[in-house]
């Protein structure tokens, strides 16, 4: 079965940094695009970027550049999302998914909270 | 940045009903436009790609249309698991921007 697990829920504080993961089973990793997307409470889908797992290329949203660091480590089949400082702004709900004409696997989602 | 409007905000309809949901993009995507369902509290669902073609276990009564920078998202019969809100994306040109959505409700 193909699927995104992603990492469980946070609850930081303001100023602190995190790292949240998302692993790839079922299919060849690094043969497709994961893509973040990011959900504020009782908003819209957010496109956040892309990393291609194969090569680490990655493609950010002018919206997210700068904010977030998307990686990934293709030996263990693992993408990842990092906040060096995390604001109050930042408390969403972050989905990875698989990009393959759309987005046709999705994490079930991680749960940010940021509060002080 | 291709910038996706959706139409209307929100669509009141009754089961049985047809639903015709719009997606129009500031510029040319071709083809590469794809519809997603979301459910409260569930992870959105891949329903069209390629602007018209049907993902895996999709139910027939879901169509996709157009090209370019004009398209549709036809539920032919609504049942009633189908009252949720639909999102457009496009996935030509990076940064692959989604619409604001439409939320299909009971009337």
């Amino acid at each position: 079965e193909v699927q995104l697990v992603q990492s469980g829920a946070e609850v930081k504080k303001p100023g602190e940094s995190l790292k949240i993961s998302c692993k790839g089973s079922g299919y060849r990793f690094t043969s497709y695009w994961i893509g973040w997307v990011r959900q504020m409470p009782g908003k819209g889908l957010e496109w956040m970027g892309l990393i291609y797992p194969g090569d680490s290329e990655t493609r950010y949203s002018p919206s997210f550049q700068g904010q977030v660091t998307i990686s990934a480590d293709k030996s263990i089949s693992t993408a990842y999302l990092q906040w060096s400082s995390l604001k109050a702004s930042d408390t969403a709900m972050y989905y990875c998914a698989r990009l393959d004409s759309g987005l046709d696997v999705w994490g079930q989602g991680t749960t940010v909270t940021v509060s002080s | 940045e291709i910038v996706l409007t959706q139409s209307p905000g929100t669509l009141s309809l009754s089961p049985g009903e047809r639903a015709t949901l719009s997606c129009r993009a500031s510029q040319s995507v071709s083809s590469y436009l794809a519809w997603y369902q979301q459910k409260p509290g569930q992870t959105p669902r891949l329903l069209i790609y390629g602007a018209s073609g049907r993902a895996t276990g999709i139910p027939v009564r879901f169509s996709g249309s157009g090209s370019g920078a004009d398209f549709t998202l036809t539920i032919s019969r609504l049942e009633p698991e189908d009252f949720a809100v639909y999102y457009c994306q496009q996935y030509g040109s990076s940064p692959y921007t989604f619409g604001q959505g439409t939320k299909l409700e009971i009337k």
